[in-house]
């Protein structure tokens, strides 16, 4: 079965600081994997995904995440934090069937 | 992009009342749908998939009698939480399969309180 960890629940940085978030799977096929931001009492909006094609995937609001096959890793980046990226960042995987496996989550703070 | 309507977004119930919460995909059809279920400071826990003209299948631990859900069209999911009570209050969360770009599009969420 699939699984997913984000190494570190809390990530704090400064404004204008890169932003890195980590996700590391486990998957016995070739993985689709996605990851979404969460903002209070919010439902998940997309930020990018990985469906085998390129290994290095761009998303909305500068966030961008590579593929390492392995390394079993899928880390979210962002050259420069934003005020409006403090948020809940979840990483998650496509199980059989289309159904999502999420990690634990990930709080972002961004510090003026 | 593909858009999730969830409603409602907030709803607060007396104990022993059923609320229902509709899960609609606007743009795309959605031959299945996923409940979720997010305490606070959590990640969101499957409950069940929903599937167009079929039972749903729901997660261990899940009851069905409690959490009824209907998906009676491609655009559209219910859940009903039957007799609630205060440890039902939780944040719910639907989602919509696009099976043509693969990209599960979630609704906005629905805080559910029963006082």
């Amino acid at each position: 079965a699939q699984s997913v960890t984000q190494l570190g629940s809390h990530v704090s940085v400064s404004e204008g600081a890169l932003v890195l978030l980590r996700c590391n799977y486990s998957s016995s096929v070739p993985p689709y994997l996605f990851w979404y931001v969460q903002y209070p009492n919010q439902g998940l909006q997309l930020l990018l995904k990985y469906t085998s094609a390129a290994t290095l995937v761009k998303g909305i609001n500068g966030f961008e995440a590579e593929f390492k096959k392995s390394e079993t890793s899928f880390h979210l980046t962002k050259p420069s934090a934003h005020m409006s990226d403090a948020a809940e960042y979840f990483c998650a995987v496509t199980e059989e069937g289309g159904k999502l496996i999420f990690g634990q989550g990930t709080e972002l703070s961004v510090k003026p | 992009g593909a858009v999730v309507s969830q409603h409602p977004s907030r709803v607060i119930c007396k104990s022993g009342t059923s609320v229902k919460i509709e899960c609609r995909s606007l743009d795309f059809q959605a031959t299945t749908m996923f409940w979720y279920r997010q305490f606070p400071k959590q990640s969101l826990m499957l409950m069940a998939t929903s599937n167009e003209g079929s039972k749903a299948t729901y997660e261990q631990g899940v009851e069905k009698d409690k959490f009824l859900i209907n998906h009676a069209s491609l655009t559209l999911s219910t859940l009903t939480v039957t007799s609630a009570h205060p440890e039902d209050s939780s944040f719910y969360i639907c989602s919509a399969r696009d099976q043509d770009r693969r990209i599960a599009f979630f609704g906005q969420g629905t805080r559910l309180t029963v006082v």
